[in-house]
Parts: C-alpha cells; structure tokens; sequence
C-alpha cells in the first residue's frame, strides 16, 4: 500500500518546454489535488477533482492542465513551462477533509 | 487576501517544554481545521484536526484548541521531542458537500533544541 506516488522526483526544463507530472493513489479517494509550495507561500491550490471525470481550477490554475484519467491517477500538465512555474508539487488524495499528500516533485524551469 | 494566517515564520523550543504554533483565520465559513507537518523533501502529513463543533482535540503528545470568537487556533506539542522539528502547516476547510478544498497557511518552522 504505497498511498500517494509522484513520478517524477526531480525535473529540469527549458523555458518553452512541456512535461506532465503523474500522481497514482491507491487508498480509494475519491477527491484528488495537486499544489504547488513556494517559499513563504505555504501550499498553493492549482486543479483539483472531486471525482473521476471531473477536474475543477483552484487558486493558481493558469499555465497548467489537468486529466483525471480513472479514479487513480491524476496529471498536471505544463504545456510551455516558464520560469514562475518553479516550485515543488504535490498532488493529494482524500476522502473527506483530510488530505494525503505524495512525496512531492521538484521542479525547475531555467 | 490571506484567508489563513501563521504570523510566526518560526519557533525555537528546549527539549521537553511545550510548542506553542498559532494560527488566525478570518473566514468564517471555515468549519474544519487542519494541522499539517512536514519534513525536508517528504510531503506534508496530517497530524490532528478539530470540527468548529468542538473547542478542543487532544492526541497523544498533540492537542488542538479552537477559538471561533476569536478565530484562532494553536497547536500544543508537550512535551517537544527532537523529531518534532519540522515546519508545521495550518489548513482550513468549508462544507462543500464532498468537495472540500483545503486553505493552508504559509508554515512555522519548529526547531527543539536537545
């Protein structure tokens, strides 16, 4: 039962480029979220899903896309990343208020 | 507009004595709170909660205390031990009938000193 996964860890990536960053929970949430944390900022709301088929923006969603592919997996997508977009990332899953995160994926955008 | 506020960037504790973190909201719609802590490069963990029903929840170590009047929370860790050192998040949330989001303050780093 390894909860919530984030692939990958660590990404650099040129101004312009694009990436997707994948996140699996295997504890059956039917709500999923992804956050980004900059420094001073605490933990900022980008997309998230309530359920499967579903995707709603939250706080910061411009410059990023979301897929809720099946009731597990939930993606951000940086279609032309720029330099604002360095962070780390944390995807979540939860049933109810309490939230699980993921290890985190940091990224960085020169 | 920061709906939730940790106005201590961080704490220094001795080993032993009690942390004292806080946190001020000013939504008052927010009807379930959260405390978070995190370590250097892992995700935040979920650590205790309390509904606006109540004034106080206690766990272990860990005890959450409510003020809606005055729209505060605290978190007590007694007594502080060396692997308490983390940065400690408060998060709020609203009904929304499953679909709840969380709103998180910016953290206070807690450092107990051995």
């Amino acid at each position: 039962n390894a909860g919530v996964t984030q692939t990958p860890k660590f990404q650099v990536l040129k101004t312009g480029q694009s990436m997707t960053l994948q996140c699996a929970q295997d504890m059956n949430h039917n709500s999923m979220y992804w956050y980004r944390q900059d420094p001073g900022m605490g933990l900022r709301l980008i997309y998230y899903s309530a359920s499967e088929g579903t995707t709603d923006k939250g706080e910061v969603p411009n410059g990023y896309n979301v897929s809720r592919l099946n009731k597990r997996e939930f993606s951000l997508r940086l279609e032309s990343a720029a330099p604002s977009q360095t962070s780390v990332y944390f995807c979540a899953g939860a049933a109810g208020y309490e939230q699980y995160f993921g290890p985190g994926t940091r990224l960085t955008v020169t | 507009d920061q709906q939730v506020k940790q106005n201590s960037p961080s704490l220094s504790v001795q080993e032993g004595r009690i942390s004292i973190l806080n946190c001020d909201y000013t939504n008052s719609m927010f009807d379930y709170f959260l405390w978070y802590k995190k370590y250097p490069a892992e995700g935040p963990t979920f650590l205790i909660s309390i509904s606006s029903i109540k004034d106080k929840n206690e766990d272990g170590r860990f005890t959450v205390f409510l003020n809606k009047s005055a729209k505060h929370l605290s978190l007590h860790i007694v007594p502080s031990q060396p692997g308490d050192s983390a940065v400690y998040f408060c998060a709020a949330s609203e009904s929304n009938f499953g679909n709840e989001k969380l709103t998180f303050g910016t953290g206070t780093r807690l450092t107990i000193i051995p």
